[in-house]
């Protein structure tokens, strides 16, 4: 069965610093790998996303993810970050099991980043 | 706007109550979700529907009964609800694909009293 794991559930962080909000997951087969945003009482929006080629992928707000086949990972950077970056993200999963695959998300259990002046 | 929309945004309702949340989708997707959201805990999936079939329940009490007349609408109705029932409840819909997503609703807040 898949699996995502956030390893962090808090990451405070002054601005303009670096961060990095780490994501790992498990899986016998190809994976897609998400990761999405929620600002306070919003719905989650998606920030990026791997599907295949390059492996590193970027946001337009200047997060990116490194999708790490050997380490199973996908950990979400962002050189300098600034206070409207405070929010909760979450690192999904989802697998072409083929067939009748609805393509259903896997989530981890989330981050939430405080970037505090 | 993201191609989502739920409604009401908020919602107090007492433990007697009969309620209904709303969901509506343009984007010409497939498959559509309810999600739980608890202060502290992990998204719970609720149900999810596909080309307006339920396909999925994960062990919700029956006080939650979700419809999907369509792919476009999805309601959750609730009765007698309880107090930890209160929670941010999302939708979603996704194209059906493996590498599409979700696109999520702002959700509704729900506050059982």
């Amino acid at each position: 069965a898949q699996s995502v794991t956030q390893l962090d559930s808090q990451v405070p962080v002054f601005e303009e610093a670096p961060v990095e909000l780490r994501c790992n997951y498990s899986s016998s087969v190809s994976v897609y790998l998400f990761w999405y945003v929620q600002y306070p009482n919003q719905g989650l929006q998606l920030l990026l996303k791997y599907l295949s080629g390059s492996t590193l992928v970027e946001s337009i707000n200047g997060f990116e993810a490194e999708f790490n086949k050997s380490q199973t990972s996908f950990h979400l950077r962002k050189p300098s970050v600034h206070i409207s970056d405070t929010a909760e993200y979450f690192c999904a999963v989802s697998w072409d099991a083929g067939g009748t695959s609805y393509g259903k998300l896997t989530f981890g259990q989330g981050t939430i980043l405080t970037v505090h002046p | 706007e993201t191609g989502v929309t739920q409604t009401p945004r908020h919602l107090v309702m007492g433990m007697t109550n009969k309620k209904s949340l709303k969901c509506e989708q343009h984007l010409g997707h497939n498959a559509m979700y309810w999600y739980k959201q608890s202060a502290k805990k992990p998204l719970e999936l609720m149900f999810v529907y596909n080309f307006k079939e339920q396909t999925e329940n994960n062990s919700v009490p029956s006080r939650f009964s979700p419809e999907c007349p369509n792919s476009s609408h999805l309601f959750l109705h609730l009765h007698t609800l309880q107090p930890e029932d209160s929670a941010l409840y999302l939708c979603a819909s996704s194209q059906g694909g493996a590498n599409y997503g979700y696109t999520f609703g702002s959700g509704t807040r729900l506050t059982v009293v």
